[in-house]
Formats: C-alpha cells, sequence, structure tokens
C-alpha cells in the first residue's frame, strides 16, 4: 500500500521561529489534507490540499501531487502551534485517509 | 466547527464486557469513520459508514462491530473488551468520498 513519510520526526524551535514540515507519498493521491493534534489531543483541520498552495494566517500549504510531497510552513511561530502535525492523503481507489507518522513540534517560549 | 459529539469521553471498563461508543453529528454528512490512536501508530481505521446501514471495515476491524441506523449516528461497538482495545477512539465525518475529513474530541477508553 501507499507509503506516507512526515519529516522531520520531531522539531523544537523558538517562539518566532519559522518551519518547514514535509510529507512524502509513495503513489498516486486524490487528495491530501494537514491536521495539527494539539496537546489536549484535539485534531484540527488545517488544509484540505490536493494540489497547488493555500495559506490561512501564518500557516500555507503546497502540494505537488506529480512529485509526490507536500509542504506545511509555519511562519512566526507561536507557543499555541505545539502539538503534532499530519499528513493525510487520500488514495485514488478507496478514498480512505493513509495517515503518516506525524511530526511532533514544540515552541519553546 | 463541524458538529461533532462523541459520547462518552472517558470510560474505564474492565475486561471481557460490551462497550459502546457513540458519534453523533449535526452536519447531515454522509460519511463517518472511526478510527483509534495508539501511541506509536498514529491513526488507524476501525470501520467506516458510507450511507445509513451501509459500513465496511478498515485495516483494524477485528474485535469491533458498528451500525448505523441515522444519517446522524454512528455507533462502535465492543463486543467483548480486551486491554488491547486500550485507545484514543475519534469519530470523522465527512461530505464526499475522499472529502474532507472533521473529527470529534475522542472517547478515551481503558480496558483494565
Amino acid at each position: 500500500g501507499i507509503q506516507v513519510e512526515q519529516s522531520p520526526p520531531d522539531l523544537i524551535l523558538q517562539e518566532g521561529a519559522n518551519s518547514t514540515l514535509r510529507c512524502n507519498f509513495s503513489d498516486s493521491v486524490n487528495n491530501l489534507q494537514w491536521f495539527h493534534q494539539n496537546p489536549w489531543g484535539q485534531l484540527i483541520n488545517l488544509f484540505y490540499i490536493p494540489s497547488g498552495t493555500k495559506q490561512n494566517g501564518r500557516l500555507s500549504a503546497t502540494t505537488v501531487a506529480t512529485e509526490r510531497y507536500s509542504l506545511l510552513y509555519i511562519s512566526s511561530s507561536q507557543t499555541t502551534d505545539s502539538g503534532v502535525y499530519f499528513c493525510a492523503p487520500t488514495m485514488d481507489s478507496n478514498y480512505q485517509l493513509i495517515w503518516g507518522a506525524g511530526t511532533k513540534l514544540i515552541i519553546k517560549p | 466547527d463541524a458538529g461533532i459529539t462523541q459520547s462518552p469521553r472517558h470510560k474505564v471498563t474492565e475486561t471481557g464486557t460490551p462497550v459502546t461508543l457513540r458519534c453523533h453529528q449535526t452536519e447531515n454528512h454522509r460519511y463517518m469513520y472511526w478510527y483509534r490512536q495508539d501511541p506509536g501508530h498514529g491513526l488507524r481505521l476501525i470501520h467506516y459508514s458510507y450511507g445509513v446501514k451501509d459500513t465496511d471495515k478498515g485495516e483494524v476491524s477485528d474485535g469491533y462491530s458498528v451500525s448505523r441506523s441515522k444519517t446522524e449516528d454512528f455507533l462502535l461497538t465492543l463486543e467483548s473488551a480486551t486491554s488491547s482495545q486500550t485507545s484514543v477512539y475519534f469519530c470523522a465525518i465527512s461530505g464526499l468520498a475522499g472529502g474532507e475529513q472533521f473529527f470529534g474530541p475522542g472517547t478515551r477508553l481503558t480496558v483494565l
């Protein structure tokens, strides 16, 4: 089946720093979502981005489906950005989300 | 925010007892999903539904059953809970096949 790899697995930054999280996938996908799981366990939708670039405030995401990767950019990090970021593409064949292992982000004040 | 609630939010039970978790949505979305999340495994799909009375298995369906008698409710049942089913369970909804999924707050289940 499709493999999803996220990097880096862990990231520790100071408040105000910028970061780029990467998601590689091994096969063609129908769509892709980025989620943030906050320290209380809540899963929050960030982007639904099959291709192209989207921006929402300090966050933006780019998916290049033909090259099988997606990037999540976080600018001017805040402590509330801490948590785990998941990439989850959807397979063409059955539309189920395939989850990466996540990137754990810690923003220090 | 998508209107998704899960109940109970926390449950402690004993091995061998039946357990039912409920997911309720107010969005009238066709697709509903149950996932479990364990340390080191990310989220794994248990079962999903693509309409009332229409369900299918995910990758970790053994030991679980589901039912959907109404659009808004999706029930997950552990017929005889085991300690390996201790986990956090998330419900999700989607309006389209392969469409954007929205998650409920989760249920933390502990099987002693």
